[in-house]
């Protein structure tokens, strides 16, 4: 799989709309880019994922790039909530193949 | 759907003994599942692939005799630490996928602690 750079960490106030990013310049045709996000002590929750297209769900937005190299999540109304790490991982989809976690980004959502 | 339950989320056990955690699919099948560890600030490191009715497949570097995977049935896989000692301690998380295209459900986690 494909590997992906973030930032190490990002600030967003209470109400404001959060955008990550993520680079994934050596991503394969057949890969999608996944995001999960792990609150502390919890286990990883899934957000989204898309191939090429954005995508939209009640949780998140995803943007890509025409060229797939990289993308941006976005938390249109951040909550203290969402103080999370946000990993974004790019694989194959469907099947049974094994989802490899690199070092995400700590989002702080402060009042 | 898709929900995924780990029991226990904490232990606490003595250095030198076993400790087996357990992780359930409870309303979807799962033929596979992936057993994963955390330390403190860390991210998750995946450990091994956990497959019905088949061996597990450990990632370089994890010790198949320490870390005991056993995936009886289509909906539990058991990780069991053999002869815990003090660095195991660790957050092991457990994860499953319908096999579909919308991304995997993990469990809450565990938390060992050996003293």
């Amino acid at each position: 799989d494909a590997k992906t750079t973030q930032p190490t960490s990002m600030d967003c106030a209470e109400g404001r709309a959060a955008n990550l990013p993520c680079n994934h310049s050596t991503i394969s045709g057949n890969e999608y880019v996944y995001w999960y996000r792990q609150i502390h002590s919890q286990g990883p929750q899934y957000i989204i994922h898309g191939l090429k297209n954005n995508e939209t769900n009640e949780m998140a937005s995803l943007i890509i790039t025409e060229d797939r190299k990289s993308s941006t999540l976005i938390l249109p109304h951040a909550t203290l909530r969402d103080t999370a790490v946000y990993y974004c991982i790019v694989r194959v989809a469907g099947g049974f193949q094994k989802l490899v976690f690199g070092t995400g980004t700590r989002l702080l959502v402060s009042p | 759907g898709a929900v995924v339950s780990q029991h226990p989320s904490r232990v606490i056990c003595k250095s030198g003994t076993s400790v087996k955690i357990e992780c359930r699919s409870l309303d979807f099948q799962a033929t596979t599942m992936f057993w994963y560890r955390q330390f403190p600030k860390q991210s998750l490191m995946l450990m091994a692939t956990s497959n019905e009715g088949s061996k597990a497949t450990y990632e370089q570097g994890v010790e198949k005799d320490k870390f005991l995977i056993n995936h009886a049935s289509l909906t539990l896989s058991t990780l069991t630490v053999t002869s815990a000692h003090p660095e195991d301690s660790s957050f092991y998380i457990c994860s499953a996928s319908k096999g579909q295209g919308d991304g995997y459900t993990f469990g809450s986690g565990t938390r060992l602690t050996v003293v």
